[in-house]
C-alpha cells in the first residue's frame, strides 16, 4: 500500500528557532494534508495541498507541496511554545482514505 | 461546529472480553474512519466506511470488526481482546467529496486490555 515517510521523528528547538519537518513517497500524491496534534488532544487539520509546486501560508506556519507531488514541507518560524505538539502529513489514496505519516514531535523550549 | 464524540476517554478491559467502542459524529458526513495511534508507529487505519452497511478493511483489520447501521454512528468491536490491542483508539469523519476530504476527529478512547 502507499507508504508516507516523515522527518525527522522528534525535534527540540529554542522558542524563536526555526522548525521543518518533510513528508516523502515513492508515488504520485493526488494532495496532502496536514494536521497538528496536541499533548493529549486528537489530530487537527491544518491544511490540504493539491497543485504542484503549491505554496500556503498560515500566520508562521508554510506548507509547501513539491514539483513533482512526491514530497511536502511544514515550515514553522520563529516557534513559540504554543507550536508544541506532533505535526502529522497524511496522503490520499483511495476511497477516500488517509495514509499518515508516523509524524514529528516538536518540542519548544522557552 | 462540527463534531465527532466517543462514547469513553478511558477504558480498563480483561483479556478475551468483548469491547465495544462507539463514535457518533453529527455532521452527516458519509465517510467514517477507526485508527489506532501507538506511540511510535503514527496514525494506522483499522476499517473504514463510506456508506451504511459498507465497510472497509485498513491496514490492521485483523482483530476488530465494526458496524455501521446508521450514518452518524460507527462502532469498532474487539471481539476478543487482547494485550497487544491496548493503544489509543480515534474516530474521524469526512465528507464524500472528490478533491477535498478533511477528516474530523474524536477525542480517543485510551484502551487497556489487562
Amino acid at each position: 500500500g502507499q507508504q508516507v515517510m516523515q522527518i525527522p521523528q522528534y525535534q527540540h528547538v529554542q522558542e524563536g528557532e526555526d522548525f521543518t519537518t518533510y513528508c516523502n513517497s515513492s508515488t504520485t500524491l493526488s494532495n496532502i494534508q496536514w494536521y497538528k496534534q496536541r499533548p493529549g488532544g486528537h489530530p487537527v487539520f491544518l491544511i490540504q495541498l493539491v497543485k504542484s509546486g503549491e505554496v500556503k501560508k498560515q500566520k508562521r506556519l508554510t506548507f509547501q507541496f513539491g514539483e513533482a507531488k512526491k514530497n511536502s514541507s511544514l515550515h514553522i518560524t520563529a516557534t513559540q511554545t504554543t507550536d508544541v505538539g506532533t505535526y502529522f502529513c497524511a496522503a490520499r489514496g483511495s476511497n477516500y482514505k488517509l495514509t499518515f505519516g508516523k509524524g514529528t514531535l516538536l518540542t519548544v523550549n522557552p | 461546529d462540527v463534531k465527532v464524540t466517543q462514547s469513553s476517554r478511558y477504558l480498563v478491559k480483561r483479556t478475551g472480553e468483548k469491547v465495544f467502542l462507539e463514535c457518533v459524529q453529527d455532521m452527516d458526513h458519509e465517510n467514517m474512519f477507526w485508527y489506532r495511534q501507538d506511540p511510535g508507529l503514527g496514525l494506522r487505519l483499522i476499517y473504514f466506511s463510506y456508506d451504511v452497511k459498507m465497510k472497509e478493511k485498513g491496514d490492521i483489520p485483523e482483530g476488530y470488526s465494526v458496524s455501521r447501521e446508521k450514518k452518524e454512528r460507527f462502532s469498532l468491536i474487539l471481539e476478543s481482546a487482547s494485550t497487544n490491542q491496548t493503544s489509543m483508539y480515534l474516530c474521524a469523519s469526512s465528507l464524500e467529496a472528490p478533491s477535498y476530504n478533511e477528516q474530523f476527529f474524536g477525542p480517543g478512547t485510551r484502551l487497556t486490555v489487562l
